[in-house]
């Protein structure tokens, strides 16, 4: 059981923005700046998309976007692209005995 | 170019050991944290360990305590998890990654990974 909790899936339609959630405790996510987001499509390794909850690595489009309120953080990703598609996982630092946290991941399908 | 290059990974019988390596190039690898991130068979991300730049802070998950040791030679640019008393839930991928910002005791995230190495545990 992973520590942190998001959707297993979610979908949308090309164009469409969506948003995945992940809920996770005032010792982790409530607690910390330190929330990335990961890509991961079939095959290969994740890539981070967000990282210090809404800062965006060079070369990721500006159609991604993290934000957090209390113990949830989200990933928002606008204009709905089919490369959009993949596995999402959160995960943050954790200042306790868990020390690092992911979500169980969410699986994204553009219909 | 930074990159991260695992190998070690095979078939090991359950109660074996393993011991994987990661290979570091394309940065100045003693200024980085590193870490071991896996991945059951159709499963999450799971992190497994942390080591420090100076080796001087060392983590591992609930899961592996006790059985996994994380280690770098930053003279050699790579780190490495010795894996003892294996168990079949210990099969998955395992990735190494960078921590992706200066760090001292926290990650801050991951970037960049490796490609991963598949560790089976199996009679």
């Amino acid at each position: 059981q992973s520590a942190l909790t998001q959707p297993a899936s979610v979908s949308g339609s090309p164009g469409q923005s969506i948003t995945i959630s992940c809920t996770g405790t005032s010792s982790d996510i409530g607690s910390s700046d330190l929330v990335s987001w990961y890509q991961q499509n079939p095959g290969k390794a994740p890539k981070v998309m967000i990282y210090e909850g809404s800062k965006r690595p060079s070369g990721v489009s500006d159609r991604f976007s993290g934000s957090k309120s209390g113990n949830t953080a989200s990933l928002t990703i606008s204009g709905l692209q089919a490369e959009d598609e993949a596995d999402y996982y959160c995960c943050s630092f954790a200042s306790s005995t868990t020390f690092v946290a992911f979500g169980g991941g969410t699986k994204l399908t553009v219909l | 170019e930074e990159q991260l290059v695992e190998s070690g990974g095979k078939l090991v019988q359950p109660g074996g050991s393993l011991r994987l390596s990661c290979a570091a190039s394309g940065f100045t690898f003693s200024s980085y944290s590193m870490n071991w991130v896996r991945q059951a068979p159709g499963k999450g991300l799971e992190w497994v360990s942390y080591i420090s730049s100076s080796s001087g802070t060392i983590k591992y998950a609930d899961s592996v305590k006790g059985r996994f040791t994380i280690s770098r030679d930053n003279a050699k640019n790579s780190v490495h998890l010795q894996m003892n008393s294996l168990r079949a839930e210990d099969t998955a991928v395992y990735y190494c990654a960078r921590d992706g910002g200066y760090s001292s005791g926290w990650v801050n995230w991951f970037d960049p990974w490796g490609q991963g190495t598949l560790v089976t545990v199996s009679s």
